[in-house]
C-alpha cells in the first residue's frame, strides 16, 4: 500500500512569505505527527494529531507555525512570515492509534524548505 | 529537558564487520525505543524497536541491546554491507500520554568494500 506522502518535495520561498506544506498519511492511520529536521540536527517534534484534534502542540517553535487536519486524513502545516531559520526538512509521520501502535510512526519523504 | 544522546556521530566500518551505535537516555518514563534508518533525500524508515521489558531484540542482521539500569541501548549491525550506509537515529518515546519521539542526533554510517 501507499506510504506517507508529502508535497511539495521542495519549496523555495522569500523571507516574509507564507508557506503551506501538505501531508497525506497512510490510509487508516488516525495519528499524525509533524517533525522538523535541521541541517546537522536530529528530528525535532512539532505537533501531534489524533483524528482532527491536536492534543500536543508543544513543539511548535512560535505562533508563526500552525497546523490543521481535516477529515481525519490530510494535514497542512502553515508557516507565516517565514524566516531564514525556518529552513529545514519538514517531515510528516503517521501511525495507528492505540497504546501499542501509536509509537510505530512511519515517515514520509519530507518537504525541503529553503527561505532566501 | 528530555534528551537522547547518541554516539558516535560518524562511523566507518569494513564490509562484513560489526557496526555499533550507542544511545543513552535520562527520562525513565520512556517505554519504547526505536531505531530509524535514513538514506539521503528520504524520510527515516523504522528499522527495529524494543520495549524495556526485554534486554535484546534481533531482526536479521540488526540487534538492539537494552540496559535498563544504565539507561542505555545500542544497535548492532552484523555483517555490515555497503547498502547499510545511511544515517541511523535512535529515539525514545513514552510517559504521561506523550507520543512524540525524542531523537538522537544521528550516526552517519559508511560501510566500505
Amino acid at each position: 500500500g501507499a506510504g506517507v506522502s508529502q508535497s511539495p518535495s521542495n519549496k523555495v520561498t522569500e523571507k516574509g512569505k507564507d508557506v503551506e506544506l501538505r501531508c497525506d498519511p497512510i490510509s487508516g492511520h488516525t495519528a499524525l505527527y509533524w517533525y522538523r529536521q535541521s541541517l546537522g540536527q536530529g528530528l525535532e517534534f512539532l505537533i501531534y494529531f489524533q483524528g482532527n484534534s491536536a492534543p500536543d502542540k508543544s513543539g511548535l517553535p512560535s505562533d508563526r507555525f500552525s497546523a490543521e487536519r481535516t477529515g481525519g486524513s490530510v494535514s497542512t502545516l502553515t508557516i507565516q512570515r517565514t524566516q531564514q531559520e525556518d529552513s529545514a526538512v519538514y517531515l510528516c509521520a503517521s501511525s495507528l492509534a492505540g497504546p501499542k501502535s501509536v509509537y510505530e510512526q512511519y515517515f514520509g519523504p519530507g518537504t525541503r524548505l529553503t527561505v532566501t | 529537558q528530555q534528551q537522547v544522546k547518541q554516539s558516535p556521530q560518524s562511523l566507518i566500518v569494513q564490509k562484513g564487520g560489526i557496526s555499533i551505535i550507542n544511545c543513552a537516555y535520562e527520562n525513565t518514563a520512556f517505554d519504547y525505543f526505536p531505531w530509524y534508518q535514513q538514506f539521503p533525500g528520504k524520510g527515516p524508515a523504522l528499522l527495529i524497536a524494543i520495549r524495556p521489558d526485554v534486554s535484546e531484540k534481533k531482526e536479521g542482521r540488526f540487534t538492539i541491546s537494552f540496559n535498563k539500569s544504565a539507561k542505555q541501548f545500542s544497535l548492532h549491525i552484523m555483517d555490515s554491507q555497503p547498502g547499510d550506509s545511511a544515517t541511523y537515529f535512535c529515539a525514545a518515546c513514552g510517559g504521561a500520554g506523550s507520543y512524540q519521539l525524542t531523537f538522537g542526533k544521528g550516526t552517519k554510517l559508511s560501510v566500505i568494500p
